[in-house]
């Protein structure tokens, strides 16, 4: 079955600068990959998605980058605030449902 | 709200109780799911439902029965539960083949 690794667990930036987070997945027939964002106390929401006939795909500060060939995605965060300061869950669609990564703690310092 | 209103938000309840989990969506989703998330360990699915048939058990353990009465209502039916059950579920739906929306979740504590 479809297996999603992400790293780092823990990433900790300065405030200004940018953040990369990277998942692999292991399904070849997988076709959407979200990334969520999950504040302290509150449901993870949808941030942004890419489909696997796009290579990039851009939202103000935000981005998803996708190399189907190697298999692996990652979430680029430019100019990082610190209402950035969350977890990040990666996740590709098999089957019926989304499997999801273990997350990522991003820690913005002041 | 997002559209997938979930009750209770808090819920205590003794290991020999019986109580259930509430779930509705109002975006015309054709899938639904319970999530378990703990401190340890994010994000389990639990449940698949889709079109009201349930799709996927992830081998959870028979204390926690899930009930889809139609495509817009889904129930986490407890009992007899453990300490380790303890944890935040969420619920969640989603159309086919598009990412979820997840409630806001209920915050489950076993004593």
């Amino acid at each position: 079955g479809e297996n999603v690794e992400q790293h780092p667990s823990t990433l900790s930036v300065q405030e200004g600068d940018s953040a990369v987070i990277k998942c692999t997945y292991s399904d070849s027939a997988s076709n959407y990959f979200p990334w969520y964002k999950q504040e302290l106390g509150k449901r993870p929401q949808l941030i942004i998605d890419i489909r696997s006939n796009v290579g990039e795909k851009k939202d103000q500060r935000i981005a998803v980058t996708l190399n189907k060939t190697a298999k692996h995605f990652s979430l680029h965060i430019t100019e990082t605030q610190p209402e950035d300061s969350a977890v990040y869950f990666c996740a590709a669609d098999s089957n019926y449902q989304l499997i999801w990564g273990a997350g990522t703690k991003l820690i913005i310092k002041p | 709200e997002t559209g997938v209103t979930q009750t209770p938000r808090h819920l205590v309840m003794g290991m020999t109780n019986k109580k259930s989990l509430k779930c509705e969506q109002h975006l015309g989703h054709n899938a639904m799911y319970w999530y378990k998330q703990s401190a340890k360990k994010p994000l389990e699915l639990m449940f698949v439902y889709s079109l009201e048939e349930r799709v996927e058990n992830n081998s959870v353990p028979s204390r926690f029965s899930p009930e889809c009465p139609n495509s817009s209502h889904l129930f986490l039916h407890l009992h007899t539960l453990q300490p380790e059950d303890s944890a935040l579920y969420l619920c969640a739906s989603s159309p086919t083949g598009e990412g979820v929306t997840f409630g806001s979740g209920t915050r489950l504590t076993v004593v």
